[in-house]
């Protein structure tokens, strides 16, 4: 079963606008971590935002967000005021273990693209 | 701050040669080091986690003898593609961990684009 889902290979969004990235995630640990990158043409991995497990408020970043509904498991990506420079993949990931034995996993990542 | 440098960023090398990927941490010591692969249009899998002064840990289904990870010092990991094949191209990411309160959050190399003729 996969751990992290993303069910949007590809996404539109007007500039300007916002747009929702979704993230599932599946885990037995109480204790875990979630991450959203981006990850541009170039190839170099952008980190966005994290949310901790224990977190009771959402994370922000800027124009990030993270609606994270841990009942649900699932912690999607809101980009407001979308840019054309956001137009990139996103790749949601989760952070399991304890440290010392940390692992990421990411998902199989969301193609973006901000239209003028 | 928390920079991460890779080196090279692409190589272009012939069919049973070895290949070595250097991976620094500028600007801070990373206890932990982690090898991605990243094939086109996919995701990031991890290879292998390594700790500075220990063995790394590879993930299952990556050739131990294959790809040799030297965590030699706190700024430095090496990743060697040994012998190797047209299969073995690809993007390779490494990353170093940071442990602050933010749950020890990961800072990514800019990769290593290996081609194998």
């Amino acid at each position: 079963a996969q751990k992290i889902t993303q069910t949007q290979p590809g996404m539109f969004v007007q500039e300007k606008e916002a747009v929702t990235l979704d993230c599932t995630y599946d885990t037995s640990d109480q204790s875990y971590g979630l991450f959203w990158y981006k990850q541009p043409s170039s190839g170099e991995m952008i980190f966005l935002i994290y949310q901790g497990s224990y977190d009771e408020q959402n994370a922000t970043e800027g124009r990030y967000s993270l609606n994270f509904q841990k009942a649900r498991k699932s912690a999607n990506l809101v980009i407001s005021a979308s840019q054309l420079g956001d137009s990139a993949m996103y790749f949601c990931a989760m952070r399991e273990g304890t440290s010392g034995t940390y692992k990421y996993i990411f998902g199989t990542g969301t193609r973006l693209k901000v239209l003028a | 701050g928390a920079v991460v440098s890779q080196h090279p960023s692409w190589v272009i090398c012939k069919s049973g040669t070895s290949v070595k990927i250097e991976c620094r941490s500028l600007d801070f010591q990373a206890t932990t080091m982690f090898w991605y692969r990243q094939f086109p249009k996919q995701s990031l899998m991890l290879m292998a986690t390594s700790n500075e002064g220990s063995k790394a840990t590879y993930e299952q289904g990556v050739e131990k003898d294959k790809f040799l990870i030297n965590h030699a010092s706190l700024t430095l990991s090496t990743l060697t593609v040994t012998s190797a094949h047209p299969e073995d191209s690809s993007f390779y990411i490494c990353s170093a961990r940071v442990a602050t309160n933010r749950g020890g959050e990961q800072y990514f190399g800019p990769g290593t684009r290996l081609t194998v003729t």
